[in-house]
């Protein structure tokens, strides 16, 4: 089975402007979580997505946000960006459901920059 | 509530030895343990994890020690390899409230050869 793929791996972006990431799961997962990992605050929950509806989130502003689509393919968008927002997003995908829906398996992230 | 606290921050281990790392949890309402490995470059992987009814868990070289009373649980690893080197973090979830992980800060572990 593939495993997660995140596209792009690396991006440089300037304060101000917009950017998406998008996130493959495994094939089967219907669960996406977007983790954000930053020296400083280690690995923090963004958000996730099942079966197209966001389930859960965590405390970041509303300029970061996602959407799942049909496919169970994700996208993670951040607005009008920070230079804290210089980070790894890492998506993580699992099958979401009772039993087995702990596993995570996390895809290499995208190296995001923000100058 | 919500943190996990993770120590040592870094740890340096000969070739052989035992390398032991210590997470603990406020949260009583998390039920679900899982500890990760992250090399330079990749993402996490789920190395092993456990629930609050099991005082531990054995995986190969690799083991979970839970304290449910003290809130506490602690990864050991047996026979540390020098390709064991990489970050490890803990995490801490409630089942049944979806992918929500607390993680706690991770352990740069360096195995000596």
């Amino acid at each position: 089975k593939a495993g997660v793929t995140q596209t792009p791996r690396y991006l440089i972006k300037t304060r101000g402007q917009q950017v998406t990431l998008s996130c493959s799961p495994i094939s089967g997962h219907r669960s996406v979580s977007w983790y954000q990992q930053t020296p400083g605050q280690g690995l923090q929950f963004l958000f996730e997505y099942f079966s197209e509806t966001q389930r859960n989130k965590g405390n970041f502003p509303g300029r970061f946000s996602g959407r799942q689509f049909s496919n169970s393919r994700s996208e993670m968008n951040v607005s009008t960006l920070e230079l804290g927002d210089s980070a790894l997003y890492l998506c993580a995908s699992s099958l979401g459901t009772s039993g087995d829906q702990e596993t995570q398996y996390f895809g290499p992230g995208t190296r995001l920059l923000v100058l | 509530q919500q943190q996990v606290k993770q120590s040592p921050q870094s740890l340096i281990v000969q070739k052989g030895g035992i390398s032991i790392i210590n997470c603990a949890y406020e949260n009583t309402a998390f039920d679900y343990f899982p500890w990760y490995q992250q090399f330079p470059g990749k993402g996490p992987a789920l190395l092993i994890a456990i629930r609050p009814d099991v005082s531990e868990k054995k995986e190969g070289r690799f083991t979970i020690s839970f304290n449910k009373s003290a809130k506490q649980f602690s990864l050991h690893i047996m026979d540390s390899q020098p390709g064991d080197s990489a970050t490890y973090f803990c995490a801490a979830s409630m089942l049944n409230y979806g992918q929500n992980f607390v993680f706690g800060p991770g352990t740069r572990l360096s195995v000596l050869p």
